[in-house]
């Protein structure tokens, strides 16, 4: 069974820091991996999404990479601000194939709180 | 509709009763997709429907849980005799199909319940 884990639980950083966000999975027969985003109250709003024969996908100040092989991928944010302050998820799809599990697996989150 | 709407948005219900939360997927969204979010965790699967097939149920924690999507739309997830450990956000998702092309989910904003 897919397990995803995502380090550290909590980060607190002051404003204009880059920060790097973990996110670590067992079963490394993934389709793609997607990092969201959700504020408190509201649903989950996708922020990049990584097939997996690619290493990288880059939305302005956010870069994600994924090491498919060592089940691994980081969240890399560029000066932060205060408004990036959320919590962060990665979730893996399992590879396609005839009736396969299309769910995708979610890790528990990291909260970012950016310090003005 | 310009996305995935859920509601009601909170709800809360005495230990006991039995409650229906509702989720209209995009227009023309084949692939729907129940998740339960407890506080502090990631979203973990409930079910899954293609069209008005119910092809995955295996995440339902318990007989309580029943989801249907009788005309391939609008679907429901109904609770019985809520317990106190239902209490979390059910988010709901869908996806215009189930191949490889076509298989990015959106998610809804989500029902907050609160069983007391």
């Amino acid at each position: 069974k897919q397990e995803v884990t995502q380090i550290p639980a909590a980060l607190s950083v002051p404003e204009g820091e880059n920060l790097v966000l973990n996110c670590s999975f067992t079963d490394s027969a993934i389709y793609n991996l997607q990092w969201f985003r959700q504020d408190p109250g509201k649903g989950l709003t996708s922020l990049l999404l990584i097939q997996s024969s690619q290493r990288e996908q880059t939305s302005g100040r956010l870069n994600a990479s994924l090491d498919k092989s060592s089940g691994r991928s980081t969240l890399y944010i560029a000066a932060s601000q205060p408004g990036d302050s959320a919590t962060y998820l990665c979730a893996v799809r399992p590879e396609f194939s005839s009736g396969s599990a299309r769910q995708l697996t979610f890790g528990s989150g990291t909260q970012l709180t950016v310090l003005p | 509709g310009a996305g995935v709407s859920q509601s009601p948005r909170y709800k809360v219900a005495k230990r006991g009763q039995d409650v229906a939360l509702r989720c209209d997927p995009i227009s023309g969204h084949v692939s729907l997709f129940w998740y339960q979010q407890a506080l502090g965790q990631g979203p973990e699967f409930l079910t899954y429907f293609q069209n008005e097939a119910q092809l995955d149920k295996s995440g339902l924690p318990s007989d309580r849980f029943f989801a249907e999507r009788p005309e391939g739309s609008v679907s429901t997830l109904k609770i019985q005799r809520t317990q106190q450990e239902d209490s979390a956000v059910y988010l709901c998702a869908s996806s215009l199909g189930w191949s490889e092309s076509s298989y990015e989910q959106y998610f809804g904003p989500g029902t907050r319940l609160t069983v007391t």
